[in-house]
């Protein structure tokens, strides 16, 4: 089945800098990749997503770049802010069934 | 135009009792999905269910714990003889289709076995 790795489990990063999370998938066959953002005590929400059939996709602050060959996909956050610290979650879906399988996350702080 | 539903939001049982957790997918969502979050840690899949259908329930603890969805009334993930280890938040999504949509999810329980 398909295995999600995510890195770094933490990042703290300065108010104003860019943000980085990387994860890796398994599956060859996964197609769908979503990133989730869970604040404290709340429950996960879509922030962006990428389909296999695009290599980058972005929505104002935000960013995710998908390399197929080397089965990674990333998360880009520029001009940080105070609202970005939270818990980020990759996950990747696969075309042989029909579940996500997430990262273990990526606690995000955002130094004043 | 009400997102996932979950209920109740707060769940306190004693050991050996029986927990069951309630999710009402979003209008026109024929997909379900358990998730279990222990604390400080990430996501993971239990079950996935269509209406009447066990689709996947890879997830799922072989004992104990069972999942339905049924035609008509929300989705129900039941734990028996609930133990500490139980403890832990059960977030349940939907999806209007299976594979490669946004998955919604609800508000979560959270079970605390004491």
């Amino acid at each position: 089945g398909e295995n999600v790795e995510q890195h770094p489990s933490t990042l703290s990063v300065q108010e104003g800098d860019s943000a980085v999370i990387k994860c890796t998938y398994s599956d060859s066959a996964s197609n769908y990749f979503p990133w989730y953002k869970q604040e404290l005590g709340k429950r996960p929400q879509l922030i962006i997503d990428i389909r296999s059939n695009v290599g980058e996709k972005k929505d104002q602050r935000i960013a995710v770049t998908l390399n197929k060959t080397a089965k990674h996909f990333s998360l880009h956050i520029t001009e940080t802010q105070p609202e970005d610290s939270a818990v980020y979650f990759c996950a990747a879906s696969s075309l042989r069934d029909d579940k996500i399988i997430f990262g273990k996350g990526t606690r995000l702080h955002i130094l004043p | 135009n009400a997102g996932v539903m979950q209920n109740p939001r707060h769940l306190v049982r004693r050991r050996g009792q029986e927990a069951r957790l309630r999710c009402s997918p979003m209008k026109g969502h024929s997909h379900v999905y358990w998730y279990r979050q222990l604390p400080e840690e990430g996501l993971k899949f239990m079950v996935y269910l269509q209406k009447e259908n066990i689709i996947d329930e890879s997830g799922m603890p072989k004992e104990r714990f069972s999942a339905e969805f049924p035609k008509e009334g929300p989705s129900i993930l039941r734990i028996q003889q609930v133990v500490r280890g139980d403890s832990a938040a059960y977030f349940c999504a939907s999806s209007p289709a299976s594979q490669g949509y946004e998955q919604y999810f609800g508000p979560g329980t959270r079970l605390t076995v004491t």
